[in-house]
């Protein structure tokens, strides 16, 4: 199975600034069409995960702007571009290249 | 707007079956895939498997054995089997559309494997 290793595991952030979490893939997740089939949700407290990116860069319905992706092969990056306090959860990637499909450990968005 | 509703037994003892049904309201099987993940606090979220409306299903290989996903289009609803539980299997078991993306979530069904 491919592993996908998050980091930060905790994240504080002070409203109004940015924050980055990093994805890591064992394996590359570059197909031979071009994409690379990376997604990441967030889960909010008491509720289900929730789709936010997919297939690396496309934000999901209803998705603000602030939220984008980057990244290439093995090294992935979501990127809040001011964070607000009802961005406060708990983020996962997930490797949608290979099946079984697996997340990453989980990043906890915390605000300041 | 899709939306899926979950339910099934909460409490199983070990060896039992984990039975669980979910529903699609607002919207239809189509060409989508339909999976089961489950949750728990030391190996976080799992992909269980995944169905489509023809009944073709795909399982995670570290469950299969003990996995069965189907499918009832003529009630909008797939369900998840799986057999002989143990502790481990104690979580948050999740329904959702998609498998290469997940868009539209069940809210969870907490089932616990105790004695």
């Amino acid at each position: 199975d491919i592993v996908m290793t998050q980091s930060p595991l905790s994240l504080p952030v002070t409203p109004g600034e940015p924050a980055s979490i990093s994805c890591t893939s064992s394996q590359s997740l570059l197909h031979s069409n071009g994409h690379n089939y990376v997604d990441w949700y967030v889960q909010k407290p008491g509720q289900s995960p929730q789709l936010l990116i997919y297939v690396n860069s496309n934000r999901a319905s209803g998705v603000p702007d602030r939220f984008s992706s980057s990244g290439s092969g093995t090294d992935f990056t979501l990127k809040i571009s001011r964070v607000e306090a009802e961005d406060v959860g708990v983020y996962y990637c997930m490797q949608a290249l290979q099946s079984p499909v697996t997340f990453g450990q989980g990043t906890r968005l915390e605000i300041k | 707007q899709v939306q899926l509703q979950q339910w099934g037994a909460g409490l199983l003892k070990p060896s039992e079956t984990l039975s669980l049904t979910c529903a699609i309201f607002g919207g239809s099987f189509n060409d989508y895939y339909w999976s089961w993940v489950r949750q728990t606090p030391g190996k976080g979220l799992e992909w269980i498997g995944e169905i489509n409306r023809g009944g073709s299903a795909n399982y995670n290989p570290s469950l299969k054995s003990r996995v069965t996903i189907s499918v009832d289009t003529s009630m909008n609803q797939f369900s998840l089997k799986l057999t002989s539980v143990t502790a481990a299997d104690t979580a948050v078991y999740y329904c959702a559309r998609g498998t290469q993306y997940m868009d539209v979530w069940g809210k969870g069904t907490t089932v616990t494997v105790s004695s």
